[in-house]
């Protein structure tokens, strides 16, 4: 069975600072997907960026980037230039072949004025 | 339209009722998932449907019951149910395996309490 694990259950930036998020999972698998979920305080979740194992490249869009370590299994959510509206939970999920979803355990992520 | 949507976004029940949550997408894709989510935990997989036919029942007490009626429509029919059944249930929806991006839409959730 997969594995997701989040290690940081609470998190806090400034402001237009940089934060990452770390992830890491367990797969024998070769291909495979995975995902940064947010889920803000109260609001619906919604998908902020995902990468397919076969690509080396990592995966960016806007402000989030991710760092993928294929071989030390390892999805880190990089967010820069913080706001306000980043203040949310946030889920590193891994999808197999059979298209099963498994979701960390979630890090909260407080951004501070 | 790439929207999932789910009704009631509120329900208060009790114990003896019996009551439906609603969840629909029309953006053509052919998997749908159910969700159950307490507060600040991830969401746990209840079911999947995949072409309108369940492939994956993660071993949910039968006083949850889904149904799928059509591609575009997916039910969880509710009755007997515990106060610990109390959570956020998520509705989600993917394109079906083949495709090139097979990531989940979420619904808003219904936010369920059990009296």
């Amino acid at each position: 069975a997969q594995t997701v694990t989040q290690s940081q259950p609470e998190m806090s930036v400034q402001e237009a600072e940089t934060v990452t998020l770390s992830c890491t999972y367990d797969t024998s698998e070769n291909n495979y997907y995975l995902f940064w979920y947010k889920q803000p305080p109260s609001r619906q979740m919604i998908l902020v960026i995902r990468q397919e194992a076969y690509k080396q490249q990592n995966a960016t869009e806007n402000r989030f980037s991710v760092n993928f370590q294929k071989a030390a299994k390892s999805f880190s959510l990089k967010i820069s230039d913080s706001q306000l509206g980043d203040t949310a939970m946030y889920f590193c999920a891994f999808m197999n072949s059979g298209n099963q979803f498994y979701f960390g355990t979630g890090t909260s992520l407080t951004v501070i004025p | 339209d790439t929207e999932v949507t789910q009704t009631p976004k509120h329900l208060v029940m009790g114990m003896t009722n019996k009551k439906s949550l609603k969840c629909e997408q029309h953006m053509g894709h052919r998997a749908m998932y159910w969700y159950k989510q307490k507060a600040k935990k991830p969401p746990e997989l209840m079911f999947v449907y995949s072409y309108e036919k369940l492939s994956i029942n993660e071993s949910v007490p039968s006083r949850f019951s889904p149904e799928c009626p059509n591609s575009s429509l997916l039910n969880l029919h509710l009755h007997a149910l515990q106060p610990e059944d109390s959570a956020l249930y998520l509705c989600a929806s993917s394109l079906s395996p083949g495709q090139a991006f097979y990531e989940q839409y979420f619904g808003p959730g219904t936010r369920l309490t059990v009296t």
